[in-house]
Parts: C-alpha cells; structure tokens; sequence
C-alpha cells in the first residue's frame, strides 16, 4: 500500500515559533508537494520539490520554507509561526511521468496546525 | 496563472445522478483530474482526462473538451457515502514545466436519503 505520513495529526504552537512539518512517503516518487487547506478557499500550493535539495515557490510560499534533503522526505517549515497560518496542511507526491501524464497524487492525513 | 472554478455546493438524493462543472484559465494545457475527499480524510484520486471525451470509472464519468476549456465529473446511482468534497484540478505550466498540481476551490457534495 503506497504511503504519505505526516508526523502529526494534531499541532499546536506560540505565535513566533518556529515549527517544522514532517513528511515521508515510500513510493520513491521524485515530485512532493505542500498544500494548505482554509475552508472555501481549496488547496493552496505553498512549496514543492521535483528532486532532491531543488524546491520552487508555489502560489502562497510567504512565511514558509522547505527542505528536501532525502528523496523521500520533504519538510515544511513555518519561520516564525504566526496566527494566520493557523490551517490544515496537505503533504502529497507524485511521480515524474512527462506533461501529459496523469499519473495521481498521493496525499497524506494531513496535520491542523493551530497557532495561537 | 491558473484558474479554475466550481460550483461551491451542490445536494441531490440517493439515487441521482448529479454534474459537477469545472471551467479553467491556464498559459498551458496538460489534462483535467479530479479528486475526492471525505470530511477529515485526505484527497483521493478519481480520474484524468488528458483528451476531449468521456472517462468512465464505475459510477463516476469525468468528460473534457478542451476547446471549451471545461470539463466535468458525473456521479451516478448516488449514495450516501458520495457525500464528499470534489476537487478539479490542472498542471501548472508556470511552475516547473507543470509539475505541480492546482486545485479548485471544491464543491461540497450532499447526498440524502
């Protein structure tokens, strides 16, 4: 059974903190992706990864940052957690299958930050 | 950029048939997909229409037409357990030669008995 983990279900942090999202899937999958999800707005791209230590700026990276050190691990994290990043936020991958392939993405349980 | 809309909720009754319309704006074009998730549960795969036409999987048809830059999800037979959130989605040309995956805002499906 393919897997994306998330290393929390539940969080939650001080405004200021710095705060680290975990993720790690097993399918060898050269792409990984950070979503957060806000009732009515959708999943909002933050940050993804095409390949090891190579990350590119999703629609909303203020605030965030990401490392990708092992292909199967890609972190997100919030400098200086403030209350607006309160939110559920989505790790998925995918594999890399050309530009018309519509292999799917596969997402973690997600982890609710709540920051306060 | 990207842009895709849908209709924000939509209620039907076991048994029906319901449409889920999803119209995008995109600078490049790489296929439709759509996605399924359950109130606290993660988003799950449904379909991908790369070409113009009807898709079908079961009780759910997805359909393209890329001239029209609209596609949309059909649900048949409803159940209550199809009550879910539905999500389209396209490849981002503006990011990494498409790699990445933008949603819509969803539409909140409600099926009741």
């Amino acid at each position: 059974d393919v897997k994306v983990t998330q290393s929390s279900r539940y969080l939650v942090k001080r405004t200021g903190e710095k705060v680290f999202l975990e993720c790690v899937q097993d399918m060898d999958h050269e792409n990984m992706f950070w979503y957060r999800q806000d009732p009515g707005l959708g999943l909002r791209l933050i940050y993804f990864s095409y390949d090891v230590k190579m990350k590119e700026k999703g629609d909303i990276p203020e605030g965030y940052s990401v490392s990708r050190e092992k292909k199967e691990r890609f972190s997100l994290i919030l400098e200086s957690a403030s209350t607006n990043q309160t939110s559920m936020y989505l790790c998925a991958s995918r594999t890399e299958d050309g530009l018309f392939g519509g292999t799917e993405a596969f997402f973690g349980q997600g982890t609710r930050l709540t920051v306060v | 950029g990207q842009s895709l809309e849908q209709p924000s909720e939509v209620t039907a009754v076991e048994g029906a048939i319901v449409q889920i319309n999803c119209t995008y704006q995109t600078s490049g074009f790489y296929g439709l997909s759509w996605y399924q998730q359950h109130d606290g549960g993660a988003p799950t795969f449904l379909s991908y229409n790369g070409l113009d036409g009807l898709e079908e999987t079961g009780r759910f048809s997805s359909f393209l037409s890329r001239s029209d830059s609209y596609g949309y999800l059909l649900l048949q037979e409803l159940q209550m357990k199809d009550s879910a959130s539905y999500f389209c989605a396209v490849r981002d040309r503006s990011h990494q030669a498409g790699t990445a995956l933008i949603f819509g805002k969803g539409t909140t499906l409600s099926v009741s008995s």
